[in-house]
């Protein structure tokens, strides 16, 4: 079956590295995309790779592993601001499949 | 600015009411989506457009309908047969189809309560 995994709550400290896992199993693989959700709010646009390796845009990288069904997202110098859920979604052929999100709690 | 409008942002049903959530869109893309979001789930999609005049069921059709008249416009009635319409809605839009590489725009959300 369809299925995306990912960690349901982490914390971590501010100015620190935090990593968010994203594991999936799809019937077929056209992409990843990473979003960020502050509570309430929309989903905004991360991140989205179709091959391997890792994509670095400023504090925020992404990195996929398409034999492995794995997915990271690297933040670096956390801030307070990067308090929110992130989404991972996987694209297969025929739909847009969904992870539950995972919420990072940031402490000073 | 271009971007997503969804109205209002927080809803009441009563009892056998249909509710519609109004979704706006200025950024010319053709392709728009109905998202419910509940605790603990990844969002599930209820509906799709990807052309004015055409629209496509998802994973949850039951109990919602939507029209699509205009390329900016893309509201979501709630009827009164969905038992269980509390959540979080979230309307969205891309440039490509519903597989493209295109990620898809957000409105704010409508969160929908029983009274």
């Amino acid at each position: 079956g369809q299925n995306i995994d990912q960690p349901t709550e982490m914390t971590a400290t501010e100015g620190a590295i935090v990593q968010i896992n994203c594991t999936y199993q799809t019937s077929g693989f056209n992409g990843l995309f990473w979003y960020q959700q502050h509570a309430g709010e929309a989903p905004t646009f991360l991140s989205y790779n179709v091959l391997d390796g890792l994509e670095e845009k400023g504090r925020f990288s992404s990195f996929l592993s398409r034999s492995k069904g794995y997915s990271y997202l690297l933040l670096k110098e956390l801030q307070m601001k990067d308090s929110a859920s992130y989404l991972c979604a996987v694209r297969d052929n025929y739909q847009l499949i969904w992870g539950a999100g995972t919420k990072l709690i940031i402490k000073p | 600015d271009g971007g997503i409008t969804q109205s209002p942002k927080y809803l009441f049903r009563k009892e056998g009411q249909n509710v519609t959530l109004s979704c706006e869109q200025n950024l010319n893309h053709d392709a728009m989506y109905w998202y419910r979001q509940d605790p603990g789930q990844g969002l599930r999609l209820i509906y799709y457009s990807q052309i004015v005049n055409d629209f496509q069921k998802g994973d949850i059709a039951e109990g919602y309908s939507v029209s699509r008249e205009k390329k900016e416009s893309f509201p979501l009635t709630v009827t009164s047969a969905q038992k269980n319409p509390t959540a979080f809605y979230l309307c969205a839009s891309s440039t490509g189809g519903y597989v493209s590489n295109q990620p898809q725009h957000f409105g704010d959300g409508t969160r929908l309560s029983i009274l």
